[in-house]
């Protein structure tokens, strides 16, 4: 099956610091990918949708500003949240789709603790 | 917006049936996906449904009314290692996955 990738896998930053995340296709072209937030004991968060050479799409409520996504090729893109803050503190996970594919592929996540 | 609901939390005893329903309001449908997450862990994928009826895969099976917004997953044979998350998400018209706040499937010895 088609294999997603994050890294890292656990990050520590201090408040005011930026971090990026990388989300790697390893056996298919993705055209799509997304990236999503999830708190403890909820659900995932869709916070924006990024295709390949253009800008991502952010959903409501997300500052496109903060967090920055850039699909720069097939297989990579990546979020880097800038000026990181405790409330930023959050399981990240991305998930990668090619155009003829209804499934969405899950990267293993990332766990970023701001503190 | 979207409305999923599931229940929150179900348990079971080891080596029963657990059927986690899951209905749905959404702008258009493109499929609906079941999903199992272990804690700290990205969701994998058990089932995408998207005609009416059962889906059979193993210990896990699916199934879909479109026009109930309904949907269940049955897991069989339960085993400890099946304790996790359970996630329905639908494919509505914009194909931006929408899921539901999971239901917490906890089995006992």
């Amino acid at each position: 099956g088609a294999v997603v990738s994050q890294h890292p896998s656990r990050v520590i930053c201090k408040s005011g610091t930026s971090v990026k995340i990388e989300c790697r296709s390893l056996d298919f072209q993705a055209t799509t990918m997304f990236w999503y937030r999830q708190f403890p004991k909820q659900s995932l968060m869709l916070m924006a949708t990024s295709n390949e050479g253009s800008k991502a799409t952010y959903e409501q409520g997300v500052e496109k500003d903060k967090f920055l996504i850039n699909h720069a090729s097939l297989t990579l893109s990546t979020l880097t949240v800038t000026s990181a803050h405790p409330e930023d503190s959050s399981f990240y996970i991305c998930s990668a789709k090619d155009t003829d594919d209804h499934e969405q592929y899950f990267g293993p996540g990332t766990r970023l603790t701001v503190t | 917006g979207q409305n999923i609901d599931q229940p929150t939390e179900m348990t079971a005893t080891e080596g029963a049936i657990v059927q986690i329903n899951c209905t749905y309001q959404t702008s258009g449908f493109n499929g609906l996906f079941w999903y199992q997450q272990h804690a700290g862990e990205a969701p994998t994928f058990l089932s995408y449904n998207v005609l009416d009826g059962l889906e059979e895969k193993g210990r896990f099976s699916s199934f879909l009314s479109r026009s109930k917004g309904y949907s269940y997953l049955l897991l069989k044979e339960l085993q400890m290692k099946d304790s996790a998350s359970y996630l329905c998400a639908v494919l509505p018209n914009d194909y931006k996955l929408s899921f539901g706040a999971g239901t917490t499937v906890t089995v006992r010895a």
